[in-house]
């Protein structure tokens, strides 16, 4: 257990409302990530923030907008939701194993854009 | 850019068969990690292994096994007397240093055991 709870767990909205996500983590590591979860593609990269206040996209950023400024808490918003955005919502951190990295998830969050 | 293929998208197997994961990757960088994460029906994602690039020594873990081959860009993993609790899909990720440990994820392979 890496201490990652992300709420709400499931959110159902309405096309065109904002919707944020909440990542919050209790052990104090600087590298966190949002991904998306679909058939098919896996999990994709969204967003990840290396520290308070910075950040930087991923492979499917167009849509989403993130914020961290606090080192336990990074925040992600759908600033006017689209249905091709109702997917489940996976937030990670990285832990450091020696010289190596891992990265360990949380529960994830199902939304549904309708 | 980085890329990682899992070919089968599902295996079906009857209980205590052996059942191998392929998972394929590209990548630019000379350093780098490979990960097999599980998710099973409940929808968390575990993480099982991490292999680094500059260590190909293959890894047995109870009735987990892992296949790491530089030369073929592979890393390919065994759940050897299948079980039931097995049942789950399975993702092989990639993360490389000069990426900020970003991971790709591929498509993911479902297992599913029959008892």
């Amino acid at each position: 257990d890496a201490g990652i709870t992300q709420s709400p767990r499931h959110k159902v909205t309405e096309t065109g409302t904002p919707v944020t996500l909440r990542c919050h983590q209790t052990e104090n590591h600087r590298y966190m990530y949002w991904y998306r979860q679909d058939p098919g593609h896996g999990l994709r990269l969204i967003h990840y923030s290396y520290g308070v206040k910075d950040t930087d996209k991923g492979e499917v950023s167009d849509g989403y907008s993130v914020s961290r400024s606090k080192t336990e808490d990074f925040l992600l918003t759908l600033e006017s939701a689209t249905s091709s955005q109702t997917s489940v919502y996976f937030c990670a951190i990285r832990a450091s194993t020696g010289s190596s990295y891992e990265q360990y998830f949380g529960p994830g969050t199902r939304l549904t854009v309708t | 850019a980085q890329k990682v293929t899992q070919a089968q998208t599902e295996i079906s197997v009857v209980e205590k068969e052996d059942v191998t994961l392929d998972c394929v990757y590209e990548t630019r960088d000379t350093t780098y990690y490979l990960f097999w994460y599980k998710q099973p029906p409940s929808g968390e994602l575990v993480f099982l292994i991490r292999r680094n690039s500059f260590d190909e020594q293959n890894e047995i873990s109870g009735r987990y096994s892992w296949n790491f081959q530089k030369s073929t860009s592979s890393f390919n993993f065994t759940i050897t007397a299948s079980q039931v609790v097995d049942s789950a899909v399975y993702f092989c990720a990639l993360s490389e240093k000069a990426a900020g440990n970003k991971l790709t994820f591929g498509g993911g392979t479902r297992v599913l055991v029959k008892p």
